[in-house]
């Protein structure tokens, strides 16, 4: 089974519109990473949740990483156009040199 | 400063054929890991390589190797190709080893093996 698993899969939304994608882990998480990907194209980072309860927040993108439920969120605001992509989140065990990824969320934002 | 990168971009390969791709870390970074994203799917780690060695591996057959120059550079080299090595491989570059904090990614190179 998927250590990492994202929901929805998949997500259509209308331009202004806010969304919000969920990554859960099977396990203990250390630390978890959220990316960006275009399609065919290189992970852009987005952010990275260390601490339970941690929120972070970039421009219109908010993550929150929730301890206890083992699971972040990733909430846009006023979604547009440039926010369409697909999304991954990555989490690293404790003394792990490398990331487990989950299988993305895929997010359509029409104008 | 540069970010990283990695070539070819694309590359069409043969069944049975031999592949090296090619990473370039971030500067500053010593420390490059290696992925495999099959459509549709999240990326695998590969291997990582740190100061010339390898340092961790994934669940990949040996005939997925590797090196690192001391420049830091890598190459990803794959055996004996079979269809289902078709994916877009992607290096990663970090600080050190063990420090995942500002782990870059290079945009990938299209592997298509026919």
């Amino acid at each position: 089974s998927q250590e990492l698993e994202q929901s929805p899969q998949s997500l259509i939304v209308q331009e202004g519109k806010n969304l919000t994608i969920n990554c859960t882990s099977s396990k203990t998480l250390y630390g978890l990473y959220w990316y960006k990907q275009k399609y065919g194209e290189g992970l852009i980072f987005l952010m990275m949740l260390q601490k339970g309860g941690e929120e972070k927040s970039h421009e219109k993108i908010t993550a929150k990483l929730d301890e206890k439920k083992q699971q972040s969120s990733l909430h846009i605001t006023a979604s547009q156009p440039s926010h369409a992509g697909i999304y991954l989140c990555g989490a690293s065990r404790y003394g792990n040199n490398r990331l487990a990824f989950g299988k993305g969320n895929q997010v359509v934002v029409i104008p | 400063e540069t970010g990283v990168t990695q070539s070819p971009t694309h590359l069409i390969k043969t069944r049975g054929q031999q592949v090296t791709l090619r990473c370039s870390s971030q500067s500053g970074h010593n420390t490059v890991s290696w992925y495999q994203q099959a459509l549709g799917q999240g990326p695998q780690f590969i291997f990582q390589y740190y100061r010339e060695e390898e340092n961790g591996r994934g669940n990949f057959p040996p005939r997925f190797s590797g090196l690192q120059f001391p420049n830091y550079s890598s190459e990803l080299n794959v055996n004996a190709l079979e269809l289902d090595d078709s994916a877009l491989y992607l290096c990663a570059s970090s600080l050190e080893a063990g420090n995942l904090y500002g782990y870059t990614f290079g945009s990938g190179t299209r592997l298509t093996v026919v």
